[in-house]
């Protein structure tokens, strides 16, 4: 399977607990985005990455909430001292830019629930 | 900030039936925008996608969307409907402003009864 992937697929951890979700996106793509999905809601933009460059980050990403894409390829997201209310879909994607090709590439996502 | 509804949370129909979901958006400057469908299972993939030119553009499966300037609209349509069909149907707006995000509406779970 060449798609994005994700892993892990579902992380079910301790209120104050720090995890770490990890995305290779498809290899020629430059461009890698993190996105996270509420039940009930659609998607909603997080931060996204140009190679190795992260230029854009939502009010949403908290201090807690950190991402890196270290030379380029694979992106980790990490969120540390985990609340209840970090409990979602976290979704990442990749594309050759949305601007180029108008679409981005999902994986199917890691499930994290907090207790 | 740019904004999507989605108006029809959960629609119901029979196999052959036609098909039509709202999406609006709110945004005062020039859009792409786009339909996402995800079904049972399956990571979200691109239907539809709107950028410029003819404003009835043709997805995949044979769903169309038309997008209407005037009334902020961008509605997907399916003549006949198929028991495969059945999934969670996403509207995105990304505003032409040269940033890379997209604003997802709240999404539609269609149910197609055989």
């Amino acid at each position: 399977d060449t798609g994005v992937s994700q892993d892990p697929r579902h992380k079910i951890t301790k209120r104050g607990q720090n995890v770490t979700f990890r995305c290779d996106p498809i290899s020629e793509h430059n461009r890698l985005y993190w996105y996270r999905q509420t039940l009930g809601q659609g998607p909603e933009f997080l931060t996204y990455f140009q190679n190795e460059a992260q230029l854009e980050k939502s009010r949403l990403l908290s201090d807690r909430f950190s991402a890196e894409r270290p030379k380029g390829s694979f992106s980790t997201l990490e969120i540390q001292r985990t609340e209840q209310g970090d409990s979602a879909m976290y979704l990442c994607a990749s594309s050759q830019g949305l601007y180029l090709t108008g679409e981005l590439f999902f994986g199917e996502g890691s499930r994290l629930t907090v207790l | 900030a740019q904004s999507v509804s989605q108006h029809n949370h959960h629609v119901i129909l029979s196999e052959a039936a036609s098909l039509e979901l709202g999406c609006n958006y709110s945004y005062g400057g020039t859009v792409n925008l786009f339909w996402y469908v995800q079904y049972p299972g399956q990571h979200l993939q691109l239907l539809l996608k709107y950028f410029s030119g003819d404003p009835l553009v043709k997805g995949i499966k044979g769903f169309e969307a038309e997008f209407i300037k005037s009334k902020f609209s961008f509605n997907l349509r399916k003549p006949s409907v198929q028991w495969s069909d059945t999934a969670e149907y996403f509207c995105a707006v990304n505003s032409v402003s040269g940033n890379e995000k997209l604003t997802f509406g709240t999404g539609t779970r269609l149910t197609i009864i055989p």
